[in-house]
C-alpha cells in the first residue's frame, strides 16, 4: 500500500521559489506516475504536473513556464519547484499517485502561504 | 484549459439520492472515459471515489455510482448518509497528458 509523506517551506515572499518534496513508501516506485495538485483557499483543485521514475514530465500549460518537477529514485522522492511565486500561488499542495488516469492515494498536503 | 463546471452545492435528506453533474467539452469529459471523482472532508486530502467514469475502488460503498453522457459526467449518491457530507470534485483527462478538475460541489445532508 502506497503512502506519501510531504514537506517543504510553508511561508514564502513574493518572487521566491516554492520547493516541496514528497516521499513514497510502499508499492513499486517504478510503476506509477506521480502528480502535484494544488488547492487555493476556498477554491477547487488544479493539476500542476506529473513525473515518472525515469524523469518523464508533463505540466499544466498555465504553469509550465514556472514549474519544475524532478525525481530522486535513490530515495523514492519527487520534488516540486515553482518559481516567481505571488499571492495567487498561496494554496495547499498535494502529491498524489497516478494508478491510471486517476489519483490515489494523496499525500496529506502542505499549506504554502505567499506574503510580503 | 478551463475548469469543469459543477453546481456549487446540492443537498438531500438522509436516505435520499443526490446527483452531481460535471460538464466539460469534447476535449476532456466527452473525449475520454477517464473521469474520476473525489470526496474531500474539511482539512483532509481528497479521496478517490470513482475512476474511469463508473468504477469504484475497493472500500468505497456501492451507494456511490458514476456515469457519463456526452460532455457531462455525473456522480450519484444513493441512500445519503450523514458522513457523505463533504465537497466533491470531478476530474477528467484533457489530452496531451494533462488533467482538469471541476470547481467542486458541496453536498449537505439536511
Amino acid at each position: 500500500q502506497v503512502q506519501l509523506q510531504q514537506w517543504g517551506a510553508g511561508l514564502l515572499k513574493p518572487s521566491e521559489t516554492l520547493s516541496l518534496t514528497c516521499a513514497v513508501y510502499g508499492g513499486s516506485f517504478n510503476v506509477y506516475y506521480w502528480s502535484w495538485i494544488r488547492q487555493s483557499p476556498g477554491k477547487g483543485l488544479e493539476w500542476i504536473g506529473e513525473i515518472n521514475h525515469s524523469g518523464s514530465t508533463n505540466y499544466n500549460p498555465s504553469l509550465k513556464s514556472r514549474v519544475t518537477i524532478s525525481v530522486d529514485t535513490s530515495k523514492n522522492q519527487i520534488s516540486l519547484k515553482l518559481s516567481s511565486v505571488t499571492a495567487a500561488d498561496t494554496a495547499a499542495y498535494y502529491c498524489a499517485t497516478e494508478g491510471g488516469n486517476w489519483f490515489d492515494p494523496w499525500g496529506p498536503g502542505t499549506l504554502v502561504t505567499v506574503s510580503s | 484549459q478551463s475548469a469543469l463546471t459543477q453546481p456549487r452545492s446540492v443537498s438531500g435528506s438522509p436516505g435520499q439520492s443526490v446527483t452531481i453533474s460535471c460538464t466539460g467539452t469534447s476535449s476532456d469529459v466527452g473525449g475520454y472515459n477517464f473521469v474520476s471523482w473525489y470526496q474531500q472532508h474539511p482539512g483532509k486530502a481528497p479521496k478517490l471515489m470513482i475512476f474511469d467514469v463508473s468504477k469504484r475502488p475497493s472500500g468505497v460503498p456501492d451507494r456511490f455510482s458514476g456515469s457519463k453522457s456526452g460532455n457531462t459526467a455525473s456522480l450519484t449518491i444513493s441512500g445519503l448518509q450523514a458522513e457523505d457530507e463533504a465537497d466533491y470534485y470531478c476530474c477528467s483527462y484533457a489530452g496531451i497528458y494533462t488533467y482538469v478538475f471541476g470547481a467542486g460541489t458541496k453536498v449537505t445532508v439536511l
